[in-house]
C-alpha cells in the first residue's frame, strides 16, 4: 500500500545529541517536504526537495539539514540537539505533475531536554 | 508575502449542525488552495484541493469554495458528527511555487454528541 512513513514517532533526547528523523514514501513522488509545527501554531516549511540530489531551505530558518540520495527517502538531521528544537516535525510528499496535493506522514514529536 | 488567516480559531457545535470554516489569503495569485484535517498528535490528511480555475469542490459532506478575487475560501461541513472533531487547516502555495505551502493556524472543531 502506497504510504508515507516517519520514524521515530516520539523521541526524547538530551542536549547535544545528534539525531536523524527518518521519512520514507512508497508513492514514487519526486517532491518531498519537511515542516515544523509548534503546539497550537501553524506549520512552517523548513526543507524541501524536488528530486534526488536536490535540497532547498524553506521559509523558516532551521539548524537541521536534509539529504535526498534516494527518491523514496528524505531524512532530517540535527547535529547537536537543543531544547529550542523541541517541536513536531512533519514530512510530506507530492507528485511532480503540477500543483498536486501533499500527503503527510504521522509526524515525529521531538523533546530535547 | 503571502499570509493565510483562519477564522474562527476554535468552534464547538452540537452534533448535526451545518457549519462553515473560513480561510483568507493576502495574495490572490495562487495555483490552488487545499484544505487539510489534523487529528491530535497526528499528521495531516488532505480533504479537498481546489484549482485556481475552480470555484468549488465537494467530497461527501464537505464542500469547499474558492473566491480568488476576494482572497477567501470556505469549508462547509454538513450534518456534523463527533468524528469530525479535529483541526482544519487551509494552505496555499507560495508565490512562484506549485508545491511549497503556506498554512493557516487552523480552526479547532469540536462536535458534541
Amino acid at each position: 500500500e502506497a504510504d508515507i512513513y516517519q520514524t521515530p514517532r516520539y523521541l526524547v533526547i538530551g542536549t547535544g545529541k545528534k539525531i536523524t528523523l527518518e521519512c520514507s514514501q512508497t508513492m514514487g513522488h519526486d517532491k518531498m517536504y519537511w515542516y515544523q509545527q509548534d503546539p497550537g501554531m501553524e506549520l512552517h516549511l523548513i526543507h524541501y526537495s524536488y528530486g534526488v540530489n536536490s535540497t532547498e531551505k524553506g521559509d523558516l530558518s532551521s539548524e537541521s539539514t536534509v539529504s535526498r540520495i534516494r527518491t523514496e527517502h528524505f531524512p532530517l538531521t540535527l547535529e547537536s540537539a537543543r531544547p529550542s528544537h523541541t517541536s513536531q516535525y512533519l514530512c510530506a510528499s507530492s507528485a511532480s505533475t503540477g500543483a498536486e496535493t501533499q500527503y503527510f506522514g504521522p509526524g515525529t514529536r521531538l523533546l530535547v531536554l | 508575502k503571502q499570509e493565510v488567516t483562519q477564522i474562527p480559531a476554535a468552534l464547538s457545535v452540537p452534533e448535526g449542525e451545518n457549519l462553515v470554516l473560513n480561510c483568507s489569503f493576502t495574495d490572490s495569485a495562487i495555483y490552488n488552495l487545499q484544505w487539510f484535517r489534523q487529528d491530535p498528535g497526528k499528521g495531516l490528511t488532505s480533504l479537498l484541493l481546489i484549482q485556481s480555475s475552480q470555484r468549488e469542490q465537494t467530497s461527501g459532506r464537505l464542500n469547499a469554495s474558492l473566491d480568488k478575487s476576494s482572497g477567501r475560501s470556505t469549508l462547509y461541513i454538513a450534518a456534523s458528527q463527533p468524528g469530525d472533531s479535529a483541526t482544519y487547516l487551509c494552505a496555499v502555495p507560495t508565490a512562484g511555487s506549485q508545491g511549497n505551502l503556506i498554512f493557516g493556524k487552523g480552526t479547532k472543531l469540536s462536535v458534541k454528541p
